[in-house]
């Protein structure tokens, strides 16, 4: 089982621009969920996808974007990047039913410049 | 509102106990998780705790919660430098899955 797993690691986008990230969750998991982690900072939830929809979201503009895929894989969608955007995002697959246990991936650290 | 509490910096030696503390704010949190971060790494979940229990030992690790005062609190018994890393409070929001975090807490461990 190779957990969850993220693409790619690091990324470095110019003010203004658009970004995709990726996330494959764990082995049986369906349910992805995105946080943006600023530096010295906790994880913030961005949004939860489930069946193909958004299911919850967090306090973040609409140029955050997310879509889920019937593999249960994701992506997150960033657009018009502000150098405030620069984090490390972080992936986390759980399952939506039972227990809400949920596993990380390693990340994608994102530099907006 | 959201909000999770934690110390920012513990320092202890190697072989002592260390003690993370937390306290939240939602009473209706499900689960209360604790992850590991080490540098330049994702969440590795540690441990995590039913709202409706007390106490869960695995380990070196045991995890206390006070539903009353909303404290949680992590103790790694036999601290080892490789224990070095930020520990995150998470609490799972109106078990809906959604975690809020707290800022992290800093362990080093000392030789």
């Amino acid at each position: 089982d190779a957990g969850v797993t993220q693409s790619p690691t690091h990324l470095i986008k110019t003010r203004g621009q658009q970004v995709t990230l990726r996330c494959s969750p764990k082995s049986g998991h369906d349910t992805v969920s995105w946080y943006q982690q600023a530096l010295g900072q906790g994880p913030q939830f961005i949004f939860q996808y489930y069946e193909e929809e958004e299911r919850q979201r967090g306090n973040f503009p609409d140029r955050f974007s997310g879509h889920q895929f019937p593999n249960y894989s994701s992506e997150l969608n960033v657009n018009a990047l502000l150098l405030g955007d620069s984090a490390l995002y972080l992936c986390a697959s759980s399952l939506r039913v039972g227990r809400a246990e949920a596993f990380f991936g390693q990340g994608t650290r994102l530099t907006v410049v | 509102g959201e909000d999770v509490e934690q110390s920012l910096f513990l320092s202890v030696r190697e072989g002592d106990s260390s003690v993370i503390n937390c306290t939240y704010t939602d009473s209706s949190s499900t689960y209360l998780y604790w992850y590991k971060q080490e540098p330049g790494a994702g969440l590795q979940l540690l441990t995590y705790i039913f709202s409706n229990m007390d106490m869960k030992q695995d380990q070196r690790l045991t995890v206390l919660l006070n539903k009353k005062d909303k404290h949680l609190s992590l103790r790694i018994a036999d601290t080892q430098t490789g224990d070095s890393a930020i520990y995150f409070c998470a609490e799972e929001h109106s078990n809906t899955g959604k975690l809020i975090f707290g800022q992290g807490t800093t362990l080093q461990v000392k030789p």
